[in-house]
């Protein structure tokens, strides 16, 4: 597609329950991040996907917290038993390989309840 | 923290008016980058200096780096109630581009 495509735009869930947002990349990008988004806060990383492979999960905040990316393409945030502290906005963004620059998509609103 | 830092938090100008947003680090960086982001949403990117320059212009926008005093600024001439909006510094860390993020200027620019 021409831009980062992420979905749902909106989810809200009860605490405990499994949630899972998904992020297509731009068609050639084979470098796919995910960062999580406090209000008021700059993106904090969680986790860098180079291909198939996860490059770095360093920024993932516990075992709760997922992401696959099978196809090294579309990838899949998965977080388990949510908690009221999850809620945020969850970005993707992609780049071609050795790219300076990241291009995000719109985000993912998650509201835990 | 490897976490940028800029200042001021919020910006209220007029239009025409010029602003000004500062940010700081602590790492050896290759280069930092400038994104916007409307709404609390997607980032935009804006702009970005390399490590070997000191100043660079794009348009109304103005990014000048001191890599001796670790900070950036940004600066955007003549602002438009358009600008209104989050700015983020930013810049790689760990050997590939993984971004972090400074805590982010809230320009608010009143026609």
């Amino acid at each position: 597609g021409a831009g980062v495509s992420q979905t749902p735009s909106n989810k809200v869930t009860e605490k405990g329950k499994y949630v899972e947002l998904r992020c297509d990349p731009i068609s050639g990008h084979t470098a796919l991040y995910w960062y999580r988004q406090s209000l008021g806060q700059g993106p904090e990383f969680l986790i860098y996907f180079q291909g198939t492979g996860a490059a770095d999960d360093s920024g993932l905040p516990n075992d709760r917290f997922f992401a696959v990316r099978p196809e090294g393409s579309v990838s899949t945030l998965k977080i388990q038993r949510t908690e009221r502290g999850d809620s945020a906005v969850y970005l993707c963004a992609s780049s071609f390989e050795g790219a300076n620059v990241l291009t995000f998509g719109a985000g993912s609103r998650l509201t835990v309840l | 923290s490897q976490q940028g830092e800029e200042d001021p938090q919020a910006l209220s100008i007029q239009e025409g008016e010029n602003a000004t947003m500062n940010c700081s680090y602590k790492t050896s960086i290759n280069n930092l980058q400038w994104y916007r982001q409307n709404s609390g949403r997607g980032l935009v990117h804006l702009i970005l200096i390399r490590s070997n320059e000191r100043e660079k212009h794009s348009g109304r926008l103005r990014v000048t780096l001191d890599t001796s005093k670790k900070s950036s600024s940004l600066l955007i001439t003549a602002s438009r109630a358009a600008d209104t909006a989050s700015y983020f510094c930013a810049f790689p860390v760990g050997g590939y581009n993984k971004l972090i993020f400074g805590a982010g200027t809230r320009l608010a620019v009143h026609p």
